[in-house]
């Protein structure tokens, strides 16, 4: 169990770029979630995936943003035309089994927009 | 929908003191309770969850959370606090009978714990 891992830890980007994040659950987990976290807040939920199915997505995933799970693997989050509203910690948690298991959180990516 | 209230933003103890960190939830259905914690610039770590059966429950490092259906709390306990112990403590909740897999988290309450 090397626990879930997020690629880049930091980004810092220019608005109105494009930017990509990466999250390995850990291996034998089929499902993956994705939160954003903003400073003095609590992880706010913004899709989940069970294996490469996209089951759910929140209303805060505007169409700037994208995920894939291809394989039912790892995960990429895309954001499009980046604002100075998506600076944030986003994390990436994973769990496994039925669905009574606590879901095991990677360390994020913190984007920061210039 | 489902909700959760940390009224504390900040909780300070001394070290040896028992501690207590605050929470309530609301939602429509039975609930399914956790609580995590987050030191600077990591993720969240699990330290115990709350399915059904018996409303005390223990977890990791000592901490311990006390399940209150009638006050739709579920608050977060330690004996005998560390310094190692100060973080940030969020709670969170998931409405079993929603059909939805998502937690919603509180907004945290920092820890601090004075040697």
């Amino acid at each position: 169990d090397t626990g879930v891992s997020q690629d880049p830890r930091h980004k810092i980007t220019k608005r109105g770029q494009n930017v990509t994040f990466r999250c390995d659950p850990i291996s034998e987990h089929n499902r993956l979630y994705w939160y954003r976290q903003t400073l003095g807040q609590g992880p706010e939920f913004l899709t989940y995936f069970q294996n490469e199915a996209q089951l759910e997505k929140s209303r805060l995933l505007s169409d700037r943003f994208s995920a894939e799970r291809p394989k039912g693997s790892f995960s990429t989050l895309e954001i499009q035309r980046t604002e100075q509203g998506d600076s944030a910690m986003y994390l990436c948690a994973s769990s496994g089994g039925g669905d009574f298991q606590p879901q095991h959180f990677g360390d994020g990516t913190r984007l920061s927009i210039l | 929908a489902q909700s959760v209230a940390q009224p504390e933003d900040q909780v300070n103890v001394a070290e040896g003191n028992p501690l207590t960190v605050k929470c309530t939830y609301s939602v429509s259905g039975n609930p399914y309770l956790f609580w995590y914690v987050q030191y600077p610039n990591r993720g969240l770590q699990f330290l115990l969850k709350y399915i059904t059966g018996d409303n005390l429950v223990k977890g990791s490092y000592g901490f311990e959370a006390e399940f209150n259906k009638s006050q739709t709390s579920f608050h977060l306990k330690k004996p005998s606090a560390l310094v190692s112990d100060s973080a940030l403590y969020f709670c969170a909740v998931r409405d079993m009978n929603s059909g939805y897999s998502t937690l919603t988290f509180g907004k945290g309450t920092m820890l601090l714990v004075s040697p």
